[in-house]
């Protein structure tokens, strides 16, 4: 499978704490995405970080990605109650692929 | 604000109807995707258009088909419901090709019974 794949699948943590969440792949790619879902709704668009890239910052959260390691990961600092959802990652393949591949997402829980 | 727009939150459908899910996007992409959500699977790509009348097979086309009359417009088309047709079904449109950083639909949960 060309999947990525989410660890953990699960995540609890109480407010103010950091959430981290990692995403792993097979093959070579040109960006990872990472994506959120609130229970029952759609996706939308957190952060991309390309292949040539080791380190991006969008507000409290922070992504890192390993190429050698052909992994990421999803950093949330300081998370609200608000920041529960289902995180996903997304990539897409530079072996001529135009689509992107999900993984089964991370559930995470921010507990007041 | 820009969006995607999928016509139903919820459909229940019986085994055997011909179903359409409808996604409007009014953003001038030319990229468009059909993905179905299961739990603890993930997202999985069914259908996806780089152009109007044009479509191609995702990774699981097997019982579904699209139309693409116009940019702004994709069907997923469910010829015959199934029972292991019952899921979440997400549109996205995108810019780039690949996507990057794709818009989504809220979805449509469809229940065949």
């Amino acid at each position: 499978s060309q999947q990525g794949e989410e660890d953990p699948q699960a995540l609890s943590i109480q407010e103010g704490e950091n959430a981290t969440m990692n995403c792993s792949y097979k093959t070579s790619i040109n960006n990872l995405q990472w994506y959120r879902q609130n229970s029952g709704r759609g996706l939308v668009h957190l952060i991309l970080i390309r292949s040539n890239e080791r380190e991006k910052h969008s507000g409290r959260l922070r992504v890192t990605l390993d190429t050698s390691k052909k992994s990421s990961s999803l950093l949330i600092t300081a998370s609200r109650a608000a920041d529960t959802a289902s995180y996903f990652c997304a990539t897409d393949f530079s072996g001529g692929y135009n689509k992107l591949i999900f993984g089964a997402g991370t559930r995470l829980a921010v507990h007041p | 604000d820009v969006k995607v727009t999928q016509s139903s939150r919820y459909l229940v459908k019986r085994t055997g109807e011909k179903v359409f899910l409808e996604c409007v996007q009014d953003m001038d992409h030319e990229n468009m995707f059909w993905y179905r959500q299961d739990p603890g699977l993930g997202l999985r790509l069914i259908y996806f258009s780089y152009d109007v009348k044009m479509k191609e097979k995702g990774d699981i086309p097997e019982g579904y088909s699209v139309s693409r009359e116009k940019k702004e417009r994709f069907s997923l088309i469910l010829e015959s419901a199934s029972t292991n047709q019952t899921s979440m079904y997400l549109c996205a449109s995108s810019l780039s090709r690949p996507p990057m950083g794709s818009t989504f639909g809220s979805g449509t949960r469809l229940t065949v019974v």
